[in-house]
């Protein structure tokens, strides 16, 4: 079946705008999660969300960052007002149920921020 | 905090030569083990996971066997070819769903 899909793969803006990323999961996971791939910082946990409910969302870097998840599936990234620190791949992850230490995180292909 | 940390590449191998890279952790409880790959211009994909002390995961040639006692997932395969050229993330589950990953290991495989 199809895997995560993400949208745009790649995505360049001016400083200052905001972005919005797209992550399409795997049909019928309800556990979602947003990671960010950086030079500086490796791979870091961003948020998760089980079903429409964004119960950790721990790891956003600023009150900039925000998401959401509607019908239990799509998902969107916003970046406000964005930074040059703020370039990064942008990756969405899902997996099949309530979201614990055992199960597989089948990740998206990523979007490749790069903010001038 | 719980961490992982994976030896520094880049590592160039000829084909059909062993492949080793180390992975150590530190983690509170017991926590699952996860060795994912990123090939060229690909997402990342899980190579193979553990779930508790002792037990080996395996695929594609890889194994990695969990050891509690040294707190290591070492990933290792026998005989590695072009087609394994990649970067390797170690990778591991604390207490709940956080992914938290390893630095990466870049992985070149010459023919």
């Amino acid at each position: 079946g199809a895997g995560v899909s993400q949208s745009p793969s790649n995505k360049v803006t001016e400083k200052g705008k905001d972005v919005e990323l797209r992550c399409d999961p795997i049909s019928g996971h309800t556990a979602l999660y947003w990671y960010r791939q950086s030079l500086g910082q490796g791979l870091e946990f961003l948020i998760y969300f089980q079903g429409n409910s964004a119960p950790d969302k721990s790891g956003l870097p600023s009150d900039r960052f925000s998401a959401e998840r509607t019908g239990g599936s799509v998902s969107t990234l916003t970046i406000q007002r964005t930074q040059q620190e703020d370039s990064a791949v942008y990756l969405c992850a899902s997996s099949s149920h309530r979201g614990s230490r055992q199960e597989t995180q089948y990740f998206g292909p990523g979007t490749r921020l790069l903010v001038l | 905090g719980d961490s992982v940390t994976q030896m520094e590449g880049p590592v160039t191998l000829s084909e059909e030569a062993f492949l080793t890279i180390n992975c150590t952790y530190t983690a509170t409880g017991y926590p699952s083990l996860f060795w994912y790959v990123q090939y060229p211009g690909e997402g990342l994909q899980l190579l193979l996971k553990a779930t508790k002390a002792d037990d080996k995961g395996s695929n594609k040639g890889f194994e990695a066997t969990y050891r509690k006692e040294t707190t290591s997932f070492h990933l290792e395969k026998g005989s590695v070819q072009v087609s394994d050229s990649a970067v390797y993330f170690c990778a591991l589950t604390p207490n709940d769903y956080k992914l938290s990953f390893g630095a990466g290991t870049t992985v070149t495989v010459r023919a």
